[in-house]
């Protein structure tokens, strides 16, 4: 149980369009979901926090216009990079949690490159 | 600032050989502890977490962990090593008494590598 899925699994696009990623949580219904970025080797980095119906609280020096998160049902979240340029490429995560459990379920993420 | 440190950036060990990664927290409180390790190509996987009683964990694969309040650490271990137990570790916490605000601080990860 508690499996949560991601698409695309990887993304080439070029400078100045946008993509869309989607995350869903596949068996259990996700209050909250969460956005992270890592980047190779690298930590993870939370951008947003979304829960259903809300509107996602993104983190310090995340910009909302760029990175625009929807929640509008408890199974799917949406992440679209806005206007992509080389350096948004990065592993892109999502991962979901129920009710207010600390424990989240994660997706396998999203590889972007933006040429 | 609340923070975790995983002090060790890469570790290599022999198969076979025993385990354990470091991971230490500064809060006030205790908070919700997490371990999860990242295969390549794979999504995060919770190994075990500790949020109270028994300072004694056990997960998954082979792995526990110990909570030391004294020492704010929750190291992980396993006792002999797998090579399929290369991956990336990180250690996360929840802020106790966060309310809806539930989200992990992770600590900055350790690399494993086994030899054969």
């Amino acid at each position: 149980g508690a499996v949560v899925s991601q698409h695309p699994s990887w993304v080439i696009c070029k400078s100045g369009t946008s993509v869309k990623i989607e995350c869903r949580s596949l068996d259990f219904q996700a209050t909250t979901m969460f956005w992270y970025r890592q980047f190779p080797k690298q930590s993870l980095m939370l951008m947003a926090t979304s829960n259903e119906g809300s509107k996602a609280t993104y983190e310090q020096g995340v910009e909302k216009d760029k990175f625009l998160i929807n929640h509008a049902s408890l199974t799917l979240s949406t992440l679209t990079v806005t206007s992509a340029h080389p350096e948004d490429s990065s592993f892109y995560i999502c991962s979901a949690r129920q009710g207010v459990s600390y424990e989240q379920y994660f997706g396998p993420g999203t590889r972007l490159t933006v040429t | 600032a609340q923070s975790v440190t995983q002090p060790d950036i890469h570790i290599t060990v022999s198969e076979g050989a025993s385990l354990e990664l470091r991971c230490n927290y500064s809060y006030g409180a205790t908070p919700y502890l997490f371990w999860y390790v990242q295969s390549p190509g794979q999504g995060l996987q919770l190994l075990l977490k500790y949020f109270s009683g028994d300072t004694l964990v056990q997960g998954i694969k082979g792995f526990e962990a110990e909570f030391k309040r004294s020492q704010s650490s929750f190291n992980l271990r396993k006792p002999s090593v797998h090579w399929s137990d290369a991956a990336e570790y990180f250690c996360a916490v929840g802020e106790p008494n966060a309310g809806n605000n539930r989200k992990l601080i992770w600590g900055l990860g350790t690399s494993l590598a086994v030899n054969p």
